[in-house]
């Protein structure tokens, strides 16, 4: 089983929706919890972490944690077509980063 | 700043020939990190520095692979000699990380896709 489970998708969404993205964990021991963004043809880049449960947000983005569940989620309000973009879950107590492996989702303008 | 570089950012090569990935991080980091990202696999750490001495290298797949940092402004990542299997695109990353932080934030560079024929 690996440590940070994600559904792949694809995920296509009409403009000004709302993405609900979702990942699992199996580590309860696990500290922080990181979304990445990555755009095709280029690297991961930090979208938002956290360290505790319950909501963060930034703008249009608010990330969730469920510790109780071992739960982690990534919400997206009005999304636009520049949202489009791969969206990994990761943890880490550490140096090391768990990656999940990745929603890919498609804003239709 | 430039943010982390890596060349070439294409590689196609035979099996069997060496290949030799390059990686610049960001001045000041103290941490760098080799990935590779496939579609079976996602994103997997190969090796992990740290002031220059790898920490951590339980990821690297083989001993066809290896990779140095003789200082702190560069690394690189060597297969030799390369499979097929290796095919993949391999990132590396940096962080401003010191022993009593949690290294969350790592930039990552714009990869290098390797394809082996």
């Amino acid at each position: 089983q690996k440590e940070v489970e994600q559904d792949p998708g694809p995920l296509s969404v009409p403009e000004g929706a709302i993405v609900s993205l979702n990942c699992t964990y199996s580590n309860s021991a696990f500290q922080y919890f990181m979304w990445y963004r990555q755009y095709s043809r280029k690297g991961p880049e930090l979208l938002m972490y956290t360290y505790s449960s319950g909501n963060k947000e930034d703008g249009r983005f608010t990330a969730q944690v469920d510790k109780s569940s071992k739960y982690i989620s990534l919400f997206i309000r009005d999304s636009q077509p520049s949202d489009s973009a791969t969206y990994l879950c990761a943890r880490t107590n550490d140096y090391k980063l768990s990656f999940g492996a990745g929603t890919t989702v498609t804003v239709r303008a | 700043d430039a943010g982390v570089i890596q060349s070439p950012r294409h590689e196609v090569t035979e099996m069997g020939q060496e290949v030799t990935l390059r990686c610049k991080p960001i001045s000041g980091h103290n941490s760098l990190f080799w990935y590779r990202q496939t579609m079976m696999r996602g994103l997997e750490l190969l090796i992990y520095f740290n002031n220059n001495v790898p920490i951590d290298d339980s990821g690297m797949p083989e001993d066809r692979f290896s990779a140095k940092m003789p200082n702190a402004s560069f690394s690189t990542l060597k297969i030799q000699p390369s499979e097929p299997r290796d095919s993949a695109v391999y990132f590396c990353a940096s962080s401003l990380d010191l022993y009593d932080r949690i290294s969350y934030e790592q930039y990552f560079g714009p990869g290098t896709r390797l394809t082996v024929t």
